[in-house]
């Protein structure tokens, strides 16, 4: 049992290119999220996926897409990479408890920088 | 939309008593949750309390809850230089998403 798997750990872009950040689940999850993790601003949310097929933004989706392309992994691509979106990225899936508490897993993160 | 808050940096000595607050607007969360994030690594859930309650131990962990003030507090006895990591306050929104809090980093001095 894995839990949230991440790909890859560490990447360097220049600005303009593009990439993709792999995310998997093997906790037959339903909900899956992208969050960005910048120093003094917490977790924001990019974009989230309640079930598979499904996708919504969150609260940063601005130069960002998504593709749930299954239940086990979900997929974050920047189309053209810009120094702003220098950041921790990190996918988790969660829980789908409505009777009790819920539980975010997150995975080891990807480190994300922008020339 | 749901807006949490907490202070940055909390620094205590090895031994003492830590406690880190946090303030929430939206009232509506069934439970409410404290994540750690150790360096270098992902958040993990640490504990959690149920709206109804107004407060959980759970070994050195306390957590306290002020639905009135919607004020929620982590206080950790006998703080460990190990406990040195960034702690989160997150509500659940409507059961969507988690809103986290900023993080407060917690340093250990020995």
């Amino acid at each position: 049992n894995a839990g949230v798997t991440q790909t890859p750990k560490f990447q360097v872009l220049k600005t303009g290119q593009s990439m993709t950040l792999q995310c998997a689940q093997d906790m037959n999850h339903n909900s899956m999220y992208w969050y960005r993790q910048d120093p003094g601003m917490g977790l924001r949310l990019i974009y989230y996926s309640a079930s598979e097929g499904t996708t919504d933004k969150g609260e940063v989706p601005n130069g960002y897409n998504v593709s749930r392309l299954n239940k086990r992994e979900f997929s974050l691509r920047l189309e053209s990479a810009a120094p702003s979106q220098t950041s921790v990225y990190f996918c988790a899936s969660r829980t789908d408890s409505t009777f009790s508490y819920n539980e975010q897993f997150f995975g080891p993160g990807t480190r994300l920088t922008v020339l | 939309g749901e807006d949490v808050e907490q202070s940055l940096f909390l620094s205590v000595r090895e031994g003492d008593s830590s406690v880190i607050n946090c303030t929430y607007t939206d009232s509506s969360s069934t439970y409410l949750y404290w994540y750690k994030q150790e360096p270098g690594a992902g958040l993990q859930l640490l504990t959690y309390i149920f709206s109804n309650m107004d407060m959980k131990q759970d070994q050195r962990l306390t957590v306290l809850l002020n639905k009135k003030d919607k004020h929620l507090s982590l206080r950790i006895a006998d703080t460990q230089t190990g406990d040195s990591a960034i702690y989160f306050c997150a509500v659940d929104n409507y059961g969507q998403n988690f809103v986290f809090g900023p993080g407060t980093r917690l340093s250990v001095l020995p």
